[in-house]
């Protein structure tokens, strides 16, 4: 069974720092990987969508990375604002049309 | 383009009572999804749709949950009768048909508190 993993679990940086956000899984067979926004009381958005045969993706001050064979995505935030500070979630879609879900990173950006 | 739509926002309940969520997806999403988001945790699948038909209910608790997409659109899941494990963000999400690789689109969910 796919399992997903966020690292950190939370983050806490001051604006207009970079960071980085990781996410592993453990089985490599993904149809793709898709990074997640959730604010407090609310639904996700969705970020960034990797094809599983991309290496990456960017949109804006976000960049992400795969290494479908390590298992590996980073969710990469340039000049970190303190809008930026909600819960980041990466889901992995596996052949049968599912989504797996890590546990998330909860960023908060300091003024 | 609407996105997904959910109802209620939130619910509160007594445990051994019932309750229903509803759901409309983006029009023309095949797929539709729910999940259950308990708090601190990431949303887990509780059942996935193609059309009108169920494509994967393994992790539904069928003695006290059951969901229904009866023409292939809109969805209703409901809990019958709820424990105090049941609190937690019910969320909705809908893509275009499966084998296309596109992203999926999310609810604004649900919160149900059991008491």
């Amino acid at each position: 069974k796919q399992e997903v993993t966020q690292i950190p679990a939370a983050l806490s940086v001051p604006e207009g720092e970079n960071l980085v956000l990781n996410c592993s899984f453990t089985d490599s067979a993904i149809y793709n990987l898709q990074w997640f926004r959730q604010d407090p009381g609310k639904g996700l958005t969705s970020l960034l969508l990797i094809q599983s045969s991309q290496r990456e993706q960017t949109s804006g001050r976000l960049n992400a990375s795969l290494d479908k064979s390590s298992g590996r995505s980073t969710l990469y935030i340039a000049a970190s604002q303190p809008g930026d500070s909600a819960t980041y979630l990466c889901a992995v879609r596996d052949g049968a049309n599912n989504l797996f879900f890590g546990t998330g990173t909860r960023l908060t950006v300091i003024p | 383009e609407a996105g997904v739509a959910q109802s209620p926002r939130y619910k509160i309940i007594e445990k051994r009572q019932s309750v229903a969520f509803w759901c409309n997806p983006i029009s023309g999403h095949a797929t539709l999804y729910w999940y259950q988001q308990i708090l601190g945790q990431g949303p887990k699948l509780l059942i996935q749709f193609q059309n009108n038909g169920v494509v994967d209910d393994s992790q539904l608790p069928k003695d006290r949950f059951s969901a229904e997409r009866l023409k292939g659109v809109d969805s209703t899941l409901k809990i019958q009768p709820a424990k105090l494990e049941d609190s937690a963000v019910y969320l909705c999400a809908s893509r275009p048909a499966a084998g296309t690789n596109t992203e999926a689109f999310f609810g604004q969910g649900t919160r149900l508190t059991v008491v």
